[in-house]
């Protein structure tokens, strides 16, 4: 099946630290989301990228959809205390003809900032 | 507007009982996918459902059924629970389809 290899696995970083993360998958996919988890909670979405090549932001957050459309990076900048927690990628493809969608998560990174 | 809520968030059950999940997606979304998460695998897909017709499901043994009722509600079923069962899973909502899916705070199952 579709796999999605995100990296790095884990991070360690200074508060006020820029971040940066991908996804890269041997499949095409037609969608890519990021999604931010804290421990006993569900994950949050925080970008959705439609095109290839597609740049887009939400706030410190920045994602781009690459070009291929087999990765995707999600940068953070500015880094503060409540950016910790698992941060994971997942992508999309559309079944021709079925109409029905499923998700490939990447196995996260977790960010751990150093205030 | 009232978010995706799953019940029970804690969950303990004995090897070879069944149990039963449900999940309340966001006002007016149709689609319900359910994933299970655990430490080894990550989040991995179980099952999609939309206007109460399964569309989509992943690899995971038949004892792992759900549905969808018409008010969209779903509810997912573990049949002769494993040790292996234990894990948090997830419902995630969307107007249309799995994708910018919302999800739920999650049931943690202890099979024990």
């Amino acid at each position: 099946g579709q796999q999605l290899n995100q990296s790095p696995q884990s991070m360690f970083i200074q508060e006020g630290e820029d971040v940066s993360m991908n996804c890269t998958s041997s499949s095409i996919f037609n969608t890519w989301l990021w999604y931010k988890q804290d421990p006993g909670e569900g994950p949050v979405l925080l970008i959705a990228l439609y095109k290839a090549g597609e740049l887009t932001s939400n706030g410190r957050l920045t994602a781009q959809f690459g070009i291929t459309r087999k990765d995707s990076f999600l940068n953070i900048s500015a880094s503060i205390p409540s950016d910790v927690g698992i941060y994971f990628c997942a992508g999309q493809t559309s079944y021709s003809g079925a109409g029905s969608y499923q998700l490939t998560f990447g196995k996260g990174t977790k960010l751990s900032v150093i205030p | 507007k009232a978010g995706v809520t799953q019940t029970p968030r804690y969950l303990i059950k004995t090897r070879g009982q069944q149990v039963t999940l449900s999940c309340s997606p966001i006002s007016g979304h149709r689609s319900v996918s359910w994933y299970q998460q655990t430490p080894g695998q990550g989040l991995q897909f179980l099952f999609e459902y939309f206007s109460e017709t399964q569309r989509n499901k992943g690899n995971f043994p038949g004892r792992f059924s759900g549905r969808q009722f018409s008010n969209s509600r779903s509810e997912m079923n573990v049949s002769t629970l494993e040790l292996g069962d234990s894990a948090l899973y997830l419902c995630a909502s969307s107007l249309e389809t799995a994708t910018e899916a919302f999800f739920g705070q999650g049931t943690r199952l202890t099979v024990v």
